[in-house]
C-alpha cells in the first residue's frame, strides 16, 4: 500500500498566523489518466471528516480561500493563510491514485 | 438536511455480526461510488470498502476481505455494510461517504466479550 507521511504531527499555531502541513508519498501519485488524486481533510473534535481540497489544489464548495493546496509527484502541502479558531482539529492527506486509498497519520492543529 | 446518516452500530461479541446502514438524501445517490472508512477513537482514518454506482463492483481492505460485504439499494438511497466474524480489532467508528465528500456522522461498533 502507498504510505503517506505527514509532518509535523502536532502544530501549535497562534491565531492569525499561517500554518503549513506536509504530506509525502511513498509513490508518485500521478494516475495513468494524468490526474493526481491527493486530497486533504479536516476533522474537528467529535465530528466526521470534511474534505477541504481535492486533486492537490481544488477547494471544495464552502471552503474558505485561506486554505490552499500545492505540490506534485510525491510532495504535497496544505497551507492555511491565517489560522482561525474554527481551524483546530486534525488534518489528513489521502491518496486515491492507487488501491487501496490510504490516509496520512494526521496532523493535530491547536491554538497556542 | 443531513446528506448521509449511518445506523446499526452497537456492542457485539467476537465472532458476531452487524449490519450497518447509510441513508442518503439531498443528492443523486445512484450516481456516486460509495465508501466505508473506519476510525478507532483517537486514531487515524482507514479505508474499509467501496462499491460502484450500480453495485456491480466492490473492493475491500485486506483486513476485512471475506468477512465484510458492501451493498447498496439505489431505490432506497441506502448503502449497507454486512459485517460477519467480527474481531476486537474491528472496534471503530464507521463512516460512509460519497466519493469522500460528503461524509456521514459515523456509527460506533464495539466488539467485546
Amino acid at each position: 500500500d502507498v504510505v503517506l507521511t505527514q509532518s509535523p504531527l502536532s502544530l501549535p499555531v497562534t491565531l492569525g498566523q499561517p500554518a503549513s502541513i506536509s504530506c509525502r508519498s511513498s509513490e508518485r501519485l500521478v494516475h495513468s489518466d494524468g490526474n493526481t488524486y491527493l486530497n486533504w481533510f479536516h476533522q474537528r473534535p467529535g465530528q466526521a471528516p470534511r474534505r477541504l481540497i481535492y486533486r492537490i489544489s481544488n477547494r471544495d464548495s464552502g471552503v474558505p480561500d485561506r486554505f490552499s493546496g500545492s505540490g506534485s509527484g510525491t510532495d504535497f502541502t496544505l497551507k492555511i493563510g491565517r489560522v482561525e479558531a474554527e481551524d483546530v482539529g486534525v488534518y489528513y492527506c489521502m491518496q486515491g491514485t492507487y488501491w487501496p486509498p490510504t490516509f496520512g497519520q494526521g496532523t493535530k492543529l491547536e491554538v497556542k | 438536511e443531513v446528506p448521509l446518516v449511518e445506523s446499526g452500530g452497537g456492542l457485539v461479541q467476537p465472532g458476531g455480526s452487524l449490519r450497518l446502514s447509510c441513508a442518503a438524501s439531498g443528492f443523486n445517490f445512484s450516481r456516486y461510488w460509495m465508501h466505508w472508512v473506519r476510525q478507532v477513537p483517537g486514531k487515524g482514518l482507514v479505508w474499509v470498502s467501496r462499491i460502484n454506482s450500480d453495485g456491480s463492483s466492490t473492493s475491500y481492505a485486506d483486513s476485512v476481505e471475506g468477512r465484510f460485504t458492501i451493498s447498496r439499494d439505489n431505490a432506497k438511497n441506502t448503502l449497507y455494510l454486512e459485517m460477519n466474524g467480527l474481531r476486537v480489532e474491528d472496534t471503530a467508528i464507521y463512516y460512509c461517504n460519497a466519493q469522500f465528500d460528503p461524509w456521514g456522522q459515523g456509527t460506533l461498533v464495539t466488539v467485546s466479550s
